[in-house]
């Protein structure tokens, strides 16, 4: 089955600076990776997705990249800010399955 | 419009002990997920449910776990003979049905965080 990887574990950045976090996944036949980000006792909610036809996504300051000959994505937050603070889950989807498979997830942290 | 409901919010059980966890998915999402949170880890997938198809149980850790899914709406997750290696938040999620040419976005329910003592 499909396997996420997901680095780094905990990302700490200062306002304004990027940050970048990154999955790998195991399943040359995943097409679909979605982004969620996980505010703290709150729900998971997608912020951005990427079809395997796609190498690049952007949304303001986010975007998402693929790579599907290294099998792996990338999320891309620019000008970060405090709010942007959460726990950030990548995930994959293979065609021919029903389910998602997620990554660990990473905990950002924008201090002000 | 209501989102994903699940009760109750927090559940503190006793090892043994059985307990039932509900979700409500949105109205019209014909498929539900159930996922696993533990501290530190990521959502760990347990079972699925899509329309009237036999569910997807590849994901549930035991026999003690078995979920259901009545009138294609309410899902029940059932923990049987609980241990505290289950005690985590059950997260609910509901989508569009498969099988449209856009991966549907899955809708994720405020959780139910387990204790098992």
């Amino acid at each position: 089955g499909e396997n996420v990887e997901q680095h780094p574990s905990t990302l700490s950045v200062q306002e304004g600076d990027s940050a970048v976090i990154k999955c790998t996944y195991s399943d040359s036949a995943s097409n679909y990776f979605p982004w969620y980000k996980q505010e703290l006792g709150k729900r998971p909610q997608l912020i951005i997705d990427i079809r395997s036809n796609v190498g690049e996504k952007k949304d303001q300051r986010i975007a998402v990249t693929l790579n599907k000959t290294a099998k792996h994505f990338s999320l891309h937050i620019t000008e970060t800010q405090p709010e942007d603070s959460a726990v950030y889950f990548c995930a994959a989807r293979n065609s021919g399955y029903s389910t998602l498979t997620f990554g660990k997830g990473t905990m950002l942290l924008v201090s002000p | 419009g209501a989102g994903v409901s699940q009760s109750p919010s927090n559940k503190v059980t006793e090892k043994g002990k059985d307990v039932e966890l509900r979700c409500d998915p949105i109205s019209g999402h014909t498929a539900l997920y159930w996922y696993r949170q533990s501290l530190g880890q990521g959502l760990e997938f347990l079972i699925y449910f899509q329309g009237n198809s036999a569910p997807d149980k590849s994901g549930l850790p035991s026999d003690r776990f078995s979920a259901e899914r009545t009138g294609g709406s309410v899902s029940t997750l059932t923990i049987q003979r609980t241990q505290q290696e289950d005690s985590a938040v059950y997260l609910c999620a509901s989508s569009l049905a498969l099988g449209l040419e856009l991966p549907p976005e899955q809708y994720f329910g405020p959780g139910t965080r387990l204790t098992v003592t």
